[in-house]
């Protein structure tokens, strides 16, 4: 199975400020990764798909990078409403995997 | 609108079958562009993807190594949802469950969850 592994598991940062989120497949898995936002007590939110794809209605401050194993989420100009847990995802093989999470909290 | 509603006990005693249902609103359990998945979510396991069904001239089914021999899911086209029965539950199979639509991008065919219920927490214990 292919082990996906996020870094920091937890930040802390202020509004207006820029954070990066990274996210290490266990091998390639070319561009078969996608972000989530997820607060609490609710689903998961696509952000990102195909590592650097916006979903429609997701602000551009969100922005994704990356091929193969390593890969990144920045957001920039942090808002109120980014304050949250965020999830890489990856859909290259059968048994679809997340990353452990990443908590982004307000400073 | 397009959603998916979940409904099913909360509370389920171990050894017994945990069973949750999705219903489909907007979209159909019968597309070709898509699959209808289950995913938990627990604080020790974080997302697991459990399996999916999908209809591509026939039914498939995809399931999780980890629940493999316990898990069956099953597509109901005439009230337009898809179930989830988990056999044999234990406190460890305690999270929240969602169900949720996989579709693969225009240009690609990369797949991501674009669509997730509300999410029901099942307990497993006695």
């Amino acid at each position: 199975d292919i082990q996906m592994t996020q870094s920091p598991s937890s930040l802390s940062a202020s509004v207006g400020d820029s954070v990066t989120i990274s996210c290490r497949a266990s091998q390639s898995i070319y561009k078969y990764l996608n972000w989530y936002q997820q607060k609490p007590g609710k689903a998961p939110k696509l952000l990102i798909f195909a590592a650097s794809t916006l979903q429609t209605g997701v602000p551009r401050r969100f922005s994704g990078t990356g091929f193969g194993t390593d890969f990144t989420l920045t957001i920039t100009s942090l808002q109120p409403e980014d304050f949250a847990t965020y999830y890489c995802h990856q859909s290259f093989s059968f048994n679809d995997a997340f990353g452990q999470g990443t908590n982004l909290a307000i400073k | 609108q397009l959603q998916l509603q979940q409904s099913g006990p909360g509370l389920v005693k171990p050894s017994q079958t945990l069973s949750l249902t999705c219903a489909i609103s907007g979209d159909s359990v019968s597309s070709n562009s898509a699959a209808w998945n289950w995913i938990r979510q627990s604080p020790s396991r974080g997302l697991e993807w459990l399996g999916r069904t999908y209809y591509k001239s026939k039914w498939y089914n995809d399931y999780a190594v980890s629940v493999k021999s316990r898990l069956t899911i099953i597509p109901d086209t005439s009230k337009n949802q898809f179930s989830l029965q988990l056999n044999s539950v234990t406190p460890a199979d305690t999270a929240v469950y969602y169900c949720a639509r996989r579709v693969g991008s225009t240009v690609g065919g990369y797949w991501f969850f674009d669509l997730w219920g509300p999410g029901t927490l099942v307990t497993v214990s006695s």
